[in-house]
């Protein structure tokens, strides 16, 4: 059982460049969000979906896309990065299972990105 | 939309001291609160969460934390802190039919344990 995987780890991107940050869960489940962390700032939730073919957005969603094709997936797009979104970016999944089960909210390692 | 504050952005403790880490939360109907940790450089790790019932939630690593309604507070205890729980806190309340959708985090609180 992988849990929620993310890649890359690490990247470097120039200013302008797009690239898609890479999230899957093997949990079958029907949440999926992004966050990215910055200091001082916490983790700010970006893009968010609560099943296959159904996406929203999160408090700072400019700059990104994100598609939620299969329930297995939620990849994160940037269009032409930008310094500012250098940043470590983490996925997260959960499940549907009632509110007495107290559902747990599983995390990526995380992804260090950087835009020179 | 709901909110946290950690007013402590860093916390000093020396080893077999008590620590208190507070949160207050703006929330509408009844939270879902969650208290997490990171080491630097790593991923998340959940420490404990509060969804219903019993106010008093034990979590892992010896930690509990106290959810009080009236305050709206989530505050995270341990009795005696350990050089290894030098790390940074994170409490969060969670949003949607069952709290899970989507989380909004604390701006966070470091904790640096001296001997």
């Amino acid at each position: 059982n992988a849990g929620v995987t993310q890649t890359p780890k690490f990247q470097v991107l120039k200013t302008g460049q797009s690239m898609t940050l890479q999230c899957a869960q093997d949990m079958n489940h029907e949440y999926m969000s992004w966050y990215r962390q910055d200091p001082g700032m916490g983790l700010r939730l970006i893009h968010y979906s609560v099943g296959a073919g159904i996406t929203d957005q999160g408090e700072v969603p400019n700059g990104y896309n994100v598609s939620r094709s299969t329930t297995e997936d939620f990849p994160l797009r940037l269009l032409s990065a930008a310094p500012s979104q250098t940043s470590v970016y983490f996925c997260a999944s959960s499940s549907d299972r009632g509110r007495s089960s107290g559902n747990t909210i599983y995390f990526g390692e995380g992804s260090w990105l950087t835009v020179v | 939309a709901q909110s946290v504050t950690q007013p402590d952005i860093h916390i000093t403790v020396s080893e077999g001291a008590s620590l208190e880490l507070r949160c207050n939360y703006s929330y509408g109907a009844t939270p879902y609160l969650f208290w997490y940790v990171q080491s630097p450089g790593q991923g998340l790790q959940l420490l404990l969460k509060y969804f219903s019932g019993d106010t008093l939630v034990q979590g892992i690593k010896g930690f509990e934390a106290e959810f009080k309604r009236s305050q709206s507070s989530f505050n995270l205890r341990k009795p005696s802190v350990h050089w290894s729980d030098a790390a940074e806190y994170f409490c969060a309340v969670g949003a949607g039919n069952f709290g899970n959708e989507k989380l909004t985090f604390g701006t966070g609180t470091r904790l640096t344990i001296i001997p």
